[in-house]
């Protein structure tokens, strides 16, 4: 069946760049929205971003600024760079299948911000 | 944005009980409400789409109602793999939100 990895640095100095990838396999990346949603330590929920396979993408104002999703179809992989982190940016990220409804998730990796 | 309240922050239930979880948004959503279900370690799962579909492969125990601003999540009769946290999330307009979550304990 269809499952999701996200992969990258577990730790990132602040003012730097945050850069994950996110692996779709045992299925096709084409024709679906792609997400990226961060849990902050013992917080909620935030909707980063999305891409559609041919490139297309929306983010959280919120975020909008510092963030950039970009889509390798030949690879099966998406990816997430949000830059100038700062502590606040400290969380699990999941990447997951979707625009506004979510029906497949990666496990999530935590991603720690600090010198 | 959409701001989703969801209550209570969490709850204390044993095996077999009825638990009900409430969502509500700060606007009219219509129906575009979705539930997710949470547990560490593990990738999130979809369980309500549409306030009240239950997404493939979920047990028939879960049931979600409601549209407009006040949504219900209901788990019949609860089972030992279903302690974990819930979220509601709108799907209604960009961007997506969530609710705070409900950590569904022990009792």
């Amino acid at each position: 069946q269809v499952q999701l990895q996200e992969s990258g640095p577990g730790l990132v100095k602040p003012s730097e760049t945050l850069s994950l990838i996110c692996t779709v396999s045992g299925g096709s990346i084409s024709s679906y929205y792609w997400s990226w949603i961060r849990q902050p330590p013992g917080k909620g929920l935030e909707w980063i971003g999305y891409i559609y396979y041919s490139g297309s993408t929306n983010y959280n104002p919120s975020l909008k600024s510092r963030v950039t999703i970009s889509v390798d179809v030949s690879k099966s992989q998406f990816s997430l760079k949000l830059n100038s982190v700062t502590t606040a940016d400290t969380a699990l990220y999941y990447c997951a299948r979707g625009r506004d409804g979510y029906d497949l998730w990666g496990q999530g990796t935590l991603v720690t911000v600090s010198s | 944005d959409i701001q989703m309240t969801q209550s209570p922050s969490s709850l204390s239930a044993s095996v077999g009980d009825r638990v009900t979880i409430t969502c509500r948004a700060s606007q009219r959503t219509t129906n575009y409400l979705n539930w997710y279900q949470l547990k560490p370690g593990k990738a999130p799962n979809l369980l309500i789409y549409g306030a009240s579909t239950l997404q493939s492969g979920v047990p028939s125990r879960f049931s979600g109602s409601g549209s407009g601003t006040d949504f219900t999540l209901t788990i019949s009769s609860l089972q030992p793999e279903d302690f974990a946290t819930y979220y509601c999330q709108q799907s209604y307009s960009i961007p997506p939100t969530f609710g705070g979550g409900t950590k569904v304990e022990i009792k």
